[in-house]
């Protein structure tokens, strides 16, 4: 597709439980990108990929976030276990190569009770 | 890290007014955005700007990367124009994940 596309808009979890956010990148893109939005104005760079391949993953929690793109599939981005800080909104992006424009998802709310 | 700062901080504007955004990074960078996040949350791409001036509408961009600042120019502000505007510019780890700057919050009044 032309656009990123991020599923689902608004996700509600108890602490404790799992979240699974999903990102299409536009068709041809071979980087995704994965940013976490705290606070309203904080962002957060967590991980990303060149096509299926872990391009970078040093903003990764390890212990509970995990994260794969795999071919022919959305991208995903796992939460084990939630917590209360978890709750913000995910943004996905992608680009056609590195260190050019990238494109923004219009973001996952994730809200942990 | 590079380091990425806005200003203002926020800004209250009458409708039709003219404004002047900066973003100010600590070091050389060969990329920047400016986004624009509506209330709803939304991040709407403004411009893809380098280096140079860019225009769409009633906003334009200037990057001087050698002087390491961008300016975002909004003329004639409407009220769809609220929100918060940030600039990104990727980190000096070269791995092309972008550093966000502080926003600016603009309010547009009627």
């Amino acid at each position: 597709g032309e656009e990123v596309a991020q599923t689902p808009k608004h996700l509600v979890r108890g602490e404790g439980q799992k979240a699974k956010l999903y990102c299409a990148p536009i068709k041809g893109h071979s980087y995704v990108f994965w940013y976490q939005q705290v606070l309203k104005n904080e962002f957060k760079f967590l991980i990303s990929f060149q096509n299926e391949n872990v391009f970078d993953e040093t903003g990764m929690p390890k212990e509970r976030f995990s994260a794969k793109c795999l071919p022919n599939s959305p991208c995903s981005l796992e939460i084990q276990a939630t917590k209360l800080e978890d709750s913000a909104v995910y943004f996905c992006a992608s680009s056609p190569d590195g260190g050019v424009e990238q494109f923004f998802g219009p973001g996952t709310r994730l809200t942990v009770l | 890290g590079i380091q990425v700062e806005q200003s203002p901080p926020d800004l209250i504007l009458q409708e039709g007014a003219n404004s002047t955004l900066r973003c100010n990074f600590s070091d050389s960078v060969n990329n920047l955005q400016w986004f624009h996040q509506n209330p709803w949350g939304q991040l709407i791409n403004l411009f893809y700007i380098p280096s140079g001036t860019k225009q769409n509408g009633r906003l334009s961009a200037t990057t001087v990367a050698t002087e390491r600042y961008s300016l975002l120019y909004i003329s004639s502000s409407q009220t769809t124009d609220s929100g918060v505007y940030f600039c990104a510019v990727p980190s000096t780890s070269g791995t092309y994940k972008y550093i966000f700057g502080t926003g600016t919050r603009l309010k547009v009044l009627a």
